[in-house]
């Protein structure tokens, strides 16, 4: 059974770091592809970062110069980092697995996070 | 980056036949894909490819069109299938999600 679970903090304050765990289970992360979609609330998904089966990464360039996405493969882990958070940061995170026809089939439930001072 | 264009809302009683288009800025292929969100969940994937259905999927979802220019059918609409519905195009970098459409019963 496929599973995907984000956790990680709910608050942030601006300029922080924020750090995201995505822990899977029912597949193997050195075979498939594991992105991360943002959902500010009550709007739409943007695709932000995925790293796929052999560990190579790609970022959608609207973030890039803040995000970093790496994993474990030991611990079926895969791990958001993304620097100078703001505001508009806020939103829920989804990892998902990404499938190499782009499609997203798995999901997690999501965290929430909100950047506020 | 493609951007893909979709009605805010529609309304439909149930039993009905519910068609939700979405219109791509480039060309994509028949990459783009389908997927339902209902309220404080996850999304789920409907169609992928612009026909094909996922696992598990009524076969009352089917999806159709090439280019830039895509339909969510839904034959017949059911209570259940209140929901925002995206659509995503993966054959051009970065894919991309459309807004939305929220489909509400009358």
């Amino acid at each position: 059974q496929v599973q995907l679970e984000e956790s990680g903090p709910g608050l942030m304050q601006p300029s922080e770091t924020l750090s995201l765990t995505c822990t899977v289970s029912g597949f193997s992360l050195t075979s498939n592809g594991v992105g991360w979609v943002r959902q500010p609330l009550g709007k739409g998904l943007v695709w932000m970062g995925t790293i796929w089966a052999g560990g190579s990464t790609n970022y959608n360039s609207a973030v890039q110069s803040r995000l970093s996405i790496s994993r474990d493969t030991s611990k079926s882990q895969v791990f958001l980092k993304m620097n100078s958070l703001q505001p508009e940061d806020t939103g829920t995170y989804y990892c998902a697995r990404h499938y190499y026809d782009g499609t997203y089939y798995y999901w997690g439930q999501g965290v929430m996070v909100t950047v506020s001072s | 980056d493609t951007v893909l264009t979709q009605s805010p809302a529609l309304a439909v009683s149930p039993g009905e036949r519910v068609s939700i288009s979405c219109r791509a800025s480039e060309g994509v292929n028949s990459y783009m894909h389908w997927y339902q969100q209902k309220p404080g969940q996850q999304p789920k994937l409907l169609i992928y490819k612009a026909s094909n259905l996922a696992s598990g999927v009524p076969a009352r979802f089917s999806g159709s069109g090439s280019g830039t220019d895509f339909t969510l059918t839904i034959d017949p609409v059911e209570a259940d299938d209140t929901a925002t519905y995206f659509c995503q195009q993966s054959w051009n970098d970065p894919n991309t999600f459309g807004a939305g459409t929220k489909l509400e019963l009358k």
